[in-house]
Protein backbone atom coordinates (compact mmCIF):
# COMPACT_ATOMS: atom_id res chain seq x y z
CA UNK A 1 0.00 0.00 0.00
CA UNK A 2 1.31 3.30 -1.16
CA UNK A 3 1.81 5.99 2.11
CA UNK A 4 2.85 9.67 2.29
CA UNK A 5 4.54 11.58 5.19
CA UNK A 6 4.49 15.80 5.54
CA UNK A 7 7.39 15.96 7.99
CA UNK A 8 5.88 19.93 9.49
CA UNK A 9 2.48 19.55 10.47
CA UNK A 10 2.60 23.27 11.80
CA UNK A 11 5.14 25.98 9.94
CA UNK A 12 5.16 29.60 10.78
CA UNK A 13 6.91 32.08 8.72
CA UNK A 14 7.34 35.89 8.30
CA UNK A 15 6.50 37.95 4.69
CA UNK A 16 9.23 37.15 2.11
CA UNK A 17 10.84 34.24 3.70
CA UNK A 18 11.34 31.10 1.44
CA UNK A 19 9.09 28.21 2.09
CA UNK A 20 10.14 24.45 1.86
CA UNK A 21 7.51 21.57 3.17
CA UNK A 22 8.95 18.03 3.27
CA UNK A 23 7.24 15.30 1.57
CA UNK A 24 7.92 11.54 1.67
CA UNK A 25 6.26 8.57 -0.11
CA UNK A 26 6.12 4.47 0.18
CA UNK A 27 5.54 2.50 -2.95
CA UNK A 28 7.57 0.77 -5.27
CA UNK A 29 6.28 1.37 -8.40
CA UNK A 30 5.07 4.39 -10.64
CA UNK A 31 4.18 6.94 -8.86
CA UNK A 32 2.02 10.35 -9.99
CA UNK A 33 2.62 13.08 -6.75
CA UNK A 34 0.47 16.36 -6.12
CA UNK A 35 0.38 19.02 -4.36
CA UNK A 36 -2.80 20.25 -2.69
CA UNK A 37 -3.81 23.63 -1.03
CA UNK A 38 -7.26 24.38 0.96
CA UNK A 39 -7.40 27.99 1.68
CA UNK A 40 -9.17 28.93 5.24
CA UNK A 41 -13.20 28.35 3.99
CA UNK A 42 -12.39 26.82 0.32
CA UNK A 43 -12.10 23.65 -1.51
CA UNK A 44 -9.20 21.22 -1.95
CA UNK A 45 -7.07 22.64 -5.21
CA UNK A 46 -4.33 21.76 -6.82
CA UNK A 47 -1.23 23.66 -6.98
CA UNK A 48 0.79 21.03 -9.11
CA UNK A 49 1.65 17.75 -9.88
CA UNK A 50 4.02 15.86 -11.26
CA UNK A 51 3.74 12.36 -13.75
CA UNK A 52 7.00 11.92 -15.81
CA UNK A 53 9.91 14.26 -16.74
CA UNK A 54 11.47 17.10 -15.52
CA UNK A 55 11.27 16.26 -12.10
CA UNK A 56 11.17 20.06 -11.06
CA UNK A 57 7.73 21.08 -11.37
CA UNK A 58 5.96 24.56 -11.43
CA UNK A 59 2.72 25.28 -10.06
CA UNK A 60 0.25 28.27 -9.93
CA UNK A 61 1.32 30.97 -7.43
CA UNK A 62 4.96 30.94 -7.80
CA UNK A 63 4.95 27.39 -5.97
CA UNK A 64 7.76 24.48 -7.42
CA UNK A 65 8.46 21.17 -6.20
CA UNK A 66 11.36 18.40 -7.25
CA UNK A 67 10.52 15.32 -7.60
CA UNK A 68 13.84 13.26 -6.30
CA UNK A 69 12.95 9.53 -7.08
CA UNK A 70 16.16 8.06 -4.55
CA UNK A 71 14.82 9.74 -1.97
CA UNK A 72 11.35 9.01 -2.51
CA UNK A 73 10.48 12.68 -1.98
CA UNK A 74 8.40 15.99 -3.39
CA UNK A 75 9.29 18.82 -1.29
CA UNK A 76 7.38 22.38 -2.07
CA UNK A 77 9.13 25.14 -2.08
CA UNK A 78 8.48 28.95 -2.93
CA UNK A 79 11.32 31.39 -2.66
CA UNK A 80 9.32 34.25 -1.34
CA UNK A 81 5.96 33.81 0.57
CA UNK A 82 2.79 36.03 1.00
CA UNK A 83 0.40 36.83 3.93
CA UNK A 84 -2.21 35.20 1.42
CA UNK A 85 -0.39 31.66 1.38
CA UNK A 86 -1.23 30.75 4.72
CA UNK A 87 -3.28 27.87 3.83
CA UNK A 88 -3.40 23.89 4.91
CA UNK A 89 -1.24 22.15 2.12
CA UNK A 90 -1.43 18.65 1.20
CA UNK A 91 0.86 16.20 -0.26
CA UNK A 92 -0.48 13.40 -2.26
CA UNK A 93 0.50 10.23 -4.49
CA UNK A 94 -1.39 8.24 -6.78
CA UNK A 95 0.13 4.67 -7.43
CA UNK A 96 -1.94 2.13 -7.89
CA UNK A 97 -5.75 1.36 -7.05
CA UNK A 98 -6.00 3.39 -3.45
CA UNK A 99 -6.78 6.24 -4.58
CA UNK A 100 -5.33 9.70 -3.92
CA UNK A 101 -3.47 8.98 -0.87
CA UNK A 102 -2.84 12.04 1.14
CA UNK A 103 -0.57 13.09 3.73
CA UNK A 104 -2.00 14.50 7.06
CA UNK A 105 -1.48 17.92 6.22
CA UNK A 106 1.23 21.36 6.97
CA UNK A 107 -0.54 23.99 8.47
CA UNK A 108 1.08 27.19 7.25
CA UNK A 109 0.62 30.49 8.54
CA UNK A 110 2.30 33.25 7.42
CA UNK A 111 2.40 36.36 9.53
CA UNK A 112 2.75 40.23 7.99
CA UNK B 1 -17.77 25.61 -16.57
CA UNK B 2 -19.56 24.82 -12.96
CA UNK B 3 -17.05 23.01 -10.66
CA UNK B 4 -18.09 19.82 -8.48
CA UNK B 5 -21.19 20.45 -6.30
CA UNK B 6 -22.13 18.54 -2.90
CA UNK B 7 -24.84 18.64 -1.23
CA UNK B 8 -26.19 19.57 1.50
CA UNK B 9 -23.33 21.08 2.78
CA UNK B 10 -23.92 20.39 6.74
CA UNK B 11 -25.64 17.61 8.01
CA UNK B 12 -26.27 16.36 11.79
CA UNK B 13 -27.45 13.14 12.65
CA UNK B 14 -27.69 10.71 16.05
CA UNK B 15 -25.90 7.90 16.00
CA UNK B 16 -27.80 4.31 14.94
CA UNK B 17 -29.22 7.20 11.63
CA UNK B 18 -28.42 6.50 7.94
CA UNK B 19 -27.48 9.42 5.86
CA UNK B 20 -27.13 10.28 2.45
CA UNK B 21 -24.74 13.14 0.43
CA UNK B 22 -24.94 13.81 -2.98
CA UNK B 23 -22.46 15.20 -5.02
CA UNK B 24 -22.39 16.08 -8.88
CA UNK B 25 -19.29 16.15 -10.80
CA UNK B 26 -17.84 18.78 -13.22
CA UNK B 27 -19.97 18.09 -16.77
CA UNK B 28 -17.65 15.38 -18.58
CA UNK B 29 -16.23 13.70 -16.13
CA UNK B 30 -16.80 10.26 -15.12
CA UNK B 31 -15.08 9.46 -12.40
CA UNK B 32 -16.29 10.28 -9.25
CA UNK B 33 -14.36 10.13 -5.95
CA UNK B 34 -15.14 10.15 -2.02
CA UNK B 35 -12.69 11.48 1.08
CA UNK B 36 -13.29 11.62 4.63
CA UNK B 37 -11.64 14.38 6.45
CA UNK B 38 -10.90 14.35 9.90
CA UNK B 39 -8.43 16.26 12.17
CA UNK B 40 -6.75 12.96 13.65
CA UNK B 41 -6.84 10.92 10.22
CA UNK B 42 -6.25 13.55 7.72
CA UNK B 43 -8.25 12.93 4.32
CA UNK B 44 -8.95 9.47 3.37
CA UNK B 45 -10.04 7.66 0.24
CA UNK B 46 -13.18 6.20 0.64
CA UNK B 47 -13.91 4.96 -2.80
CA UNK B 48 -14.44 5.67 -6.50
CA UNK B 49 -17.19 5.55 -8.67
CA UNK B 50 -16.68 5.41 -12.82
CA UNK B 51 -19.32 4.76 -15.80
CA UNK B 52 -21.83 3.87 -12.67
CA UNK B 53 -19.36 1.18 -11.32
CA UNK B 54 -16.97 0.76 -8.24
CA UNK B 55 -13.71 1.29 -9.36
CA UNK B 56 -11.78 1.25 -6.12
CA UNK B 57 -12.52 1.08 -2.80
CA UNK B 58 -10.37 2.28 0.72
CA UNK B 59 -10.54 0.37 4.29
CA UNK B 60 -13.90 1.38 5.24
CA UNK B 61 -16.30 -0.69 7.02
CA UNK B 62 -19.54 -1.86 4.76
CA UNK B 63 -21.53 0.67 6.52
CA UNK B 64 -20.28 2.88 3.73
CA UNK B 65 -21.44 2.73 0.65
CA UNK B 66 -21.76 4.30 -2.89
CA UNK B 67 -23.90 4.64 -6.00
CA UNK B 68 -23.09 6.55 -9.58
CA UNK B 69 -25.74 7.36 -11.80
CA UNK B 70 -25.96 7.30 -15.56
CA UNK B 71 -25.23 10.96 -15.59
CA UNK B 72 -22.10 10.48 -13.13
CA UNK B 73 -24.21 11.92 -9.88
CA UNK B 74 -22.55 10.20 -7.13
CA UNK B 75 -24.17 9.52 -3.56
CA UNK B 76 -22.38 8.18 -0.86
CA UNK B 77 -24.94 6.31 2.01
CA UNK B 78 -23.42 5.44 5.52
CA UNK B 79 -25.67 3.18 7.56
CA UNK B 80 -26.04 2.71 11.22
CA UNK B 81 -23.92 6.30 12.36
CA UNK B 82 -21.41 6.08 14.66
CA UNK B 83 -19.80 9.60 16.75
CA UNK B 84 -16.82 8.48 14.45
CA UNK B 85 -18.12 9.27 11.31
CA UNK B 86 -18.50 13.11 12.41
CA UNK B 87 -15.91 14.44 9.52
CA UNK B 88 -15.91 16.48 6.41
CA UNK B 89 -17.19 14.71 2.88
CA UNK B 90 -15.69 15.36 0.31
CA UNK B 91 -16.18 14.68 -3.49
CA UNK B 92 -13.87 14.42 -6.73
CA UNK B 93 -14.47 14.23 -9.70
CA UNK B 94 -12.26 13.57 -12.57
CA UNK B 95 -12.25 13.14 -17.13
CA UNK B 96 -10.86 9.61 -15.69
CA UNK B 97 -10.45 8.29 -12.42
CA UNK B 98 -7.63 8.27 -9.80
CA UNK B 99 -5.74 5.64 -12.07
CA UNK B 100 -5.66 8.20 -14.71
CA UNK B 101 -3.31 10.90 -15.73
CA UNK B 102 -5.39 13.21 -15.21
CA UNK B 103 -6.18 16.17 -12.19
CA UNK B 104 -9.18 15.35 -9.58
CA UNK B 105 -11.37 18.04 -8.99
CA UNK B 106 -12.76 18.88 -4.98
CA UNK B 107 -16.22 19.98 -3.89
CA UNK B 108 -16.46 22.04 -1.13
CA UNK B 109 -17.67 18.80 1.40
CA UNK B 110 -20.50 18.21 3.42
CA UNK B 111 -19.85 18.61 7.15
CA UNK B 112 -21.34 15.72 8.73
CA UNK B 113 -21.90 15.74 12.79
CA UNK B 114 -23.13 12.61 14.62
CA UNK B 115 -24.62 13.72 17.86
Amino acid sequence: AQSVSQHNHHVILSEAASLELGCNYSYGGTVNLFWYVQYPGQHLQLLLKYFSGDPLVKGIKGFEAEFIKSKFSFNLRKPSVQWSDTAEYFCAVNGGADGLTFGKGTHLIIQP
Amino acid sequence: KAGVTQTPRYLIKTRGQQVTLSCSPISGHRSVSWYQQTPGQGLQFLFEYFSETQRNKGNFPGRFSGRQFSNSRSEMNVSTLELGDSALYLCASSLEGTSGLNEQFFGPGTRLTVL
